[in-house]
């Protein structure tokens, strides 16, 4: 079946330091990969999305390339702040499919 | 503005009791999802709905029901039968159901459910 496995939490990471949050997929189909976000206490937002292969997503600073050749979808940041304390959550979609297949999440907090 | 609501966003009941959480969505969104999210776990889902008046399960349905009576509404009971319901329950919704690998899912602020 599908399913995502991203790296385990927590992070902690300073301010202005580079963040890289892997996530790895196994999809039976052609996948749209996803990156969203989860605030303290507050739904999921979609953060970025890939489609095809070699797409680039990017929000906010942060970027994924999806990498069909490895199986990947890395999320990454050059600079992260304060307010990028949450927890991201990898998932995919396949065309055929009616759900999201979500990792099990990545907590960061970002220190002053 | 468009979006979804799920209230209440905090909810109490009692060993035995049944509960509904509301969902609801003024985005003409076809299709809606209900979603439980539990401490260092992925999200699973509980039930979908593509159309009015039809719904499916999920990968963990036992022990709740819902009703898609109308198109922008989409409750959750969460039944006496579910044995470990204290969790954190998010509610989507997305343009069109199974068919394009291209939507995304819109979530409301969710809401968390404790048993005493």
């Amino acid at each position: 079946g599908d399913s995502v496995t991203q790296m385990e939490g927590p992070v902690t990471l300073s301010e202005e330091a580079f963040l890289t949050i892997n996530c790895t997929y196994t999809a039976t189909g052609y996948p749209s990969l996803f990156w969203y976000v989860q605030y303290p206490g507050e739904g999921l937002q979609l953060l970025l999305k890939a489609t095809k292969a070699d797409d680039k997503g990017s929000n906010k600073g942060f970027e994924a390339t999806y990498r069909k050749e490895t199986t990947s979808f890395h999320l990454e940041k050059g600079s992260v702040q304060v307010s990028d304390s949450a927890v991201y959550f990898c998932a995919l979609k396949v065309s055929n499919d009616y759900k999201l297949s979500f990792g099990a999440g990545t907590t960061v907090t970002v220190r002053a | 503005d468009g979006g979804i609501t799920q209230s209440p966003k905090y909810l109490f009941r009692k060993e035995g009791q049944n509960v509904t959480l509301s969902c609801e969505q003024n985005l003409n969104h076809d299709a809606m999802y209900w979603y439980r999210q539990d401490p260092g776990q992925g999200l699973r889902l509980i039930y979908y709905s593509q159309i009015v008046n039809d719904f499916q399960k999920g990968d963990i349905a036992e022990g709740y029901s819902v009703s898609r009576e109308k198109k922008e509404s989409f409750p959750l009971t969460v039944t006496s039968a579910q044995k470990n319901p204290t969790a954190f329950y998010l509610c989507a919704s997305s343009p069109r159901g199974a068919g394009s690998s291209y939507n995304e899912q819109f979530f409301g602020p969710g809401t968390r459910l404790t048993v005493l």
